[in-house]
């Protein structure tokens, strides 16, 4: 148990519907990250939100939406995807600047 | 932008043997790096990171990596592997910001 749980664990969506991950932490952190994790390629950072604000949005296409109501929670709202947006979303919390993130179990995204 | 670099995709080793695995990064400012581990099915976690101070870090489980700011490198090493050390590896890096890039990663099979 890290302390930041996503939810569903496992996802199947055609490409028309529309869904959403959620991202819960209980750690007090001030930072929250969307990344996007596919077979033989690095991390990709999709989103970052400090404080609420969202400080990077990584060239996301808007079929991604991010949602920060309040430093405990995001979400990752998502319609009309595209089949190679299969993947593990994973979500993680940090305090500050410092890169000692905490991420979740993940998010196993299937666009069918 | 910054980038980061791992030099292999998969090490296969038996117990008892050396690892080093390479990490390049490309940006010529101050960097926090990091080293993270997923074992299989589990979440990511923080292996060892480096901030200042003394290049040499050690992280848990035996592992340590070292910082060479002429090269460029943050490389993973550990003396002697254990089966349990079976895992994907992840260099990353933040600059004075919120974005803490990853590596593609490498695969790494320790063989009983």
């Amino acid at each position: 148990e890290t302390g930041v749980t996503q939810t569903p664990r496992h996802l199947v969506m055609g490409m028309t519907n529309k869904k959403s991950l959620k991202c819960e932490q209980h750690l007090g952190h001030n930072a929250m990250y969307w990344y996007k994790q596919s077979a033989k390629k690095p991390l990709e950072l999709m989103f970052v939100y400090n404080f609420k604000e969202q400080t990077e949005n990584n060239s996301v296409p808007s079929r991604f939406s991010p949602e920060c109501p309040n430093s405990s929670h995001l979400f990752l709202h998502l319609h009309t995807l595209q089949p190679e947006d299969s993947a593990l979303y994973l979500c993680a919390s940090s305090q500050d600047r410092t890169g000692v993130a905490f991420f979740g179990q993940g998010t196993r995204l299937t666009v069918v | 932008a910054q980038s980061v670099s791992q030099h292999n995709h998969h090490v296969i080793l038996s117990e008892a043997a050396s690892l080093e695995l390479g990490c390049n990064y490309s940006y010529g400012g101050t960097v926090n790096l990091f080293w993270y581990v997923q074992y299989p099915g589990q979440h990511l976690q923080l292996l060892l990171k480096y901030f200042s101070g003394d290049p040499l870090v050690k992280g848990i489980k035996g592992f340590e990596a070292e910082f060479i700011k002429s090269k460029f490198s943050f490389n993973l090493r550990k003396p002697s592997v254990q089966w349990s050390d079976t895992a994907e590896y992840f260099c990353a890096v933040i600059l004075n910001d919120y974005k803490l890039s990853f590596g593609a990663g490498t695969t790494v099979t320790v063989r009983a």
